[in-house]
């Protein structure tokens, strides 16, 4: 069954950009049918959907983080990547990347990665 | 602030029926865009519980179930047991501000 890991710093510098990566596995990425997403959660709060991307490239923000957000694919590492740039300390979150199941006018996400926490600081 | 309300926490005894609302407007649930939800045990990633279509993957039992009507939707759980202590998250689209998936703010379930 399809399994997916998120990796990347675990510590990012106010005003630099955060970089994850999620690594699938058990399924592939470019085999169409799903898009593939990032999701994050605040300690104690609820969860926020950040943006996906879908097989062709095509990419979904979320309109308030979209001028800072960038989701990309490398199918050949059967990956994609998450990058939000000029960061502050309300980026500090849990981030998760899943799979984002499609049909008809909505998706839901199954199944998810273990998460990864990204802190803000100096 | 969350785009769907969620009660921050509901509570149960062992055996009881618990509803934990889903509360939305008329550019998300009363648009008639499914509803999702999650189960979130604490220290874990959530865990889709039951898909807009009333479909809960393999695993889960039938004790879940959810509703919709109108601008809200509900979960149920029945014969609550130990083991469903856990945040509780819905999941829909909303159509306002160029479209964005949106969730609730979760509800946490305590078992007593």
């Amino acid at each position: 069954q399809v399994h997916l890991q998120e990796s990347g710093p675990g510590l990012v510098k106010p005003s630099q950009t955060l970089s994850l990566t999620c690594t699938v596995s058990n399924d592939s990425i470019s085999s169409g049918g799903y898009y593939w997403s990032w999701i994050r959660q605040p300690a104690g709060k609820g969860l926020e959907w950040i943006g996906r991307i879908f097989t062709s490239g095509l990419t979904h923000y979320n309109p308030s983080l979209q001028s800072r957000v960038t989701i990309s694919l490398d199918t050949s590492k059967n990956q994609f990547s998450l990058r939000l740039s000029s960061v502050s300390a309300a980026d500090t979150a849990m981030y998760y990347c899943a799979r984002d199941v499609l049909m008809g006018a909505t998706d839901w996400f199954d199944p998810w990665g273990q998460g990864t926490l990204v802190t803000v600081s100096t | 602030q969350s785009v769907l309300t969620q009660p921050p926490s509901v509570s149960g005894a062992p055996g009881q029926r618990v509803t934990i609302s889903c509360t939305g407007s008329s550019s998300n649930i009363g648009t008639g865009y499914d509803v999702h939800w999650y189960q979130q045990v604490p220290g874990t990633a959530p865990k889709l519980l039951i898909n807009g279509h009333n479909n809960r993957p393999s695993g889960v039992p039938d004790r879940f179930s959810a509703s919709r009507s109108g601008t809200s939707a509900s979960l149920i759980i029945t014969g609550l047991q130990a083991e469903d202590e856990a945040d509780y998250h819905c999941q829909s689209y909303d159509s306002g501000l160029g479209g964005c998936v949106v969730f609730g703010g979760g509800t946490k379930l305590t078992v007593l």
